[in-house]
């Protein structure tokens, strides 16, 4: 089955620590994609990725850091400048990086920085 | 800048009744619309697009949405609600050779028996 997989789940740190957050997909997509949900406010768009080695910052990206070493590969990275990271985090793939094609989600990371 | 407008935040309705959730967007240029549907803890689904032709456009499961570029909405609606389509739904809107989506805040429907 093809898909995109996020791990862990849920995941817990301390305030201070970076954590990174996996995102795989099986799709042959050229195009990656993290956002960010917060409760009534609907996604909004941290990093993406239009091809290997490649990224761009979106709407949010600051606290937050990406890499596109494999086409299968989109990890993020929260590190301690993210001032408020706690949130659900939701990793997407498109076959193109063009505004007509569709988004494929992962089922999402809950974080939680204590 | 693009924006998506999603008045609604809840939408409570009877099983069986029908349902409009609401969508406006802003935008000068051509745009393409989805409505995404997301299950609590899960990420989101696709439940139709709007890329061009015809501006009905309709889901597998009964939902379908309305291209209106004069008011510049897309509002989802469906004749007759279950309880299974409780869940989040979020508009979202592309704009024509541009590859960012912006996201409205979403719209929870809750179908009660």
């Amino acid at each position: 089955d093809g898909g995109i997989t996020q791990s862990p789940k849920y995941l817990f740190r301390k305030e201070g620590q970076n954590v990174t957050l996996s995102c795989e997909q099986n799709l042959n997509h050229d195009a990656m994609y993290w956002y960010r949900q917060d409760p009534g406010q609907g996604l909004r768009l941290i990093y993406y990725s239009q091809i290997v080695n490649d990224f761009q910052k979106g709407d949010i990206a600051e606290g937050y850091s990406v890499s596109r070493e494999k086409k299968e590969s989109f990890p993020l990275t929260v590190t301690s400048a993210q001032k408020n990271p706690t949130a659900f985090y939701l990793c997407a793939s498109s076959i193109g990086s063009g505004s007509n094609y569709e988004q494929y989600f992962g089922p999402g990371t809950r974080l939680t920085v204590t | 800048a693009q924006s998506v407008t999603q008045l609604d935040s809840q939408v409570p309705v009877f099983e069986e009744a029908p349902v409009e959730l609401r969508c406006n967007y802003s935008s000068s240029v051509s745009v393409y619309l989805f409505w995404y549907v997301q299950y609590p803890n899960q990420g989101l689904q696709l439940l139709l697009k709007y890329l061009s032709g015809s501006t009905l456009v309709e889901s597998i499961n009964g939902f379908e949405a309305e291209f209106n570029k004069s008011q510049t909405s897309f509002h989802l609606r469906k004749p007759s609600v279950h309880i299974s389509d409780t869940a989040e739904y979020f508009c979202a809107v592309s704009r024509y050779n541009f590859n960012k989506f912006y996201f409205g805040s979403g719209t929870k429907l809750n179908v009660k028996p």
